[in-house]
């Protein structure tokens, strides 16, 4: 069936890197995303990936999808402490054309 | 553009009672899905409503329901609350149904609503 995995918690220091991984089951997902969400708020899409690409870059993120492996991640460079917050990856696979997600990592930042 | 909106932001209730949450999606979109966030099962689809009709559901009881108005706004109901209905409830919209919304014209979401059943 539809599943997507995350690991639930990642921890860095303000300044490295944070990279978050996902796999997912759905081999005909065409679009993979990252939403993040803060305390108190919904999600908010940080950024997306067809499956027909392998890497993407915007600013400080950069996503790499493995589709043989099924492996997607989330490099987030000079992380902030801004960017604590949980990060939900999903997929588009759903039988009914909604989204699956994961059940989100949380990130946090020390200073 | 404003974003979703949604509405209350808070709630409590008692269990055996029903609740209304509602839903105004970004200007133009005719969309409207919404899921159910619990720290345990994470975020669940409940359903999704396009023109007025609902395209899609979750695996949810019937306890479930909703519907949309012809300006898009949409409305989801509880009835006969248990404690597990518990959750943060989240509205999402699209320009196109679900399976067409892909890319940049994803579903965008609302702040949700929490929900606390005692």
């Amino acid at each position: 069936g539809e599943d997507v995995e995350q690991s639930l918690f990642l921890s860095v220091r303000e300044g490295d890197s944070s990279v978050i991984n996902c796999t997912y089951t759905d081999s005909s997902s065409t679009y993979l995303y990252w939403y993040k969400q803060e305390p108190g708020a919904g999600l908010q899409l940080l950024t997306y990936i067809f499956s027909n690409m392998d890497m993407k870059q915007d600013q400080r993120l950069t996503v790499l999808l493995n589709k043989k492996d099924k492996h997607l991640s989330l490099r987030i460079a000079d992380t902030q402490t801004g960017d604590s917050a949980i990060y939900f990856c999903a997929e588009n696979g759903g039988s009914q054309g909604n989204l699956i997600f994961g059940k989100g990592t949380k990130l946090s930042v020390k200073p | 553009k404003a974003g979703v909106t949604q509405t209350p932001r808070y709630l409590i209730k008692t269990r055996g009672q029903q609740v209304t949450l509602s839903c105004s999606p970004i200007s133009g979109h005719r969309s409207v899905s919404w899921y159910q966030q619990t720290p345990g099962q994470g975020l669940q689809f409940l359903f999704e409503y396009f023109s007025e009709t609902q395209r899609n559901k979750g695996n949810f009881p019937g306890r479930f329901s909703g519907r949309q108005f012809s300006n898009s706004r949409s409305e989801m109901n509880v009835s006969t609350l248990e404690l597990g209905d518990s959750a943060l409830y989240l509205c999402a919209s699209s320009l196109q149904p679900s399976g067409r919304a892909v890319g940049t014209d994803t579903q965008y979401f609302g702040p949700g609503t929490r929900l606390t059943v005692l």
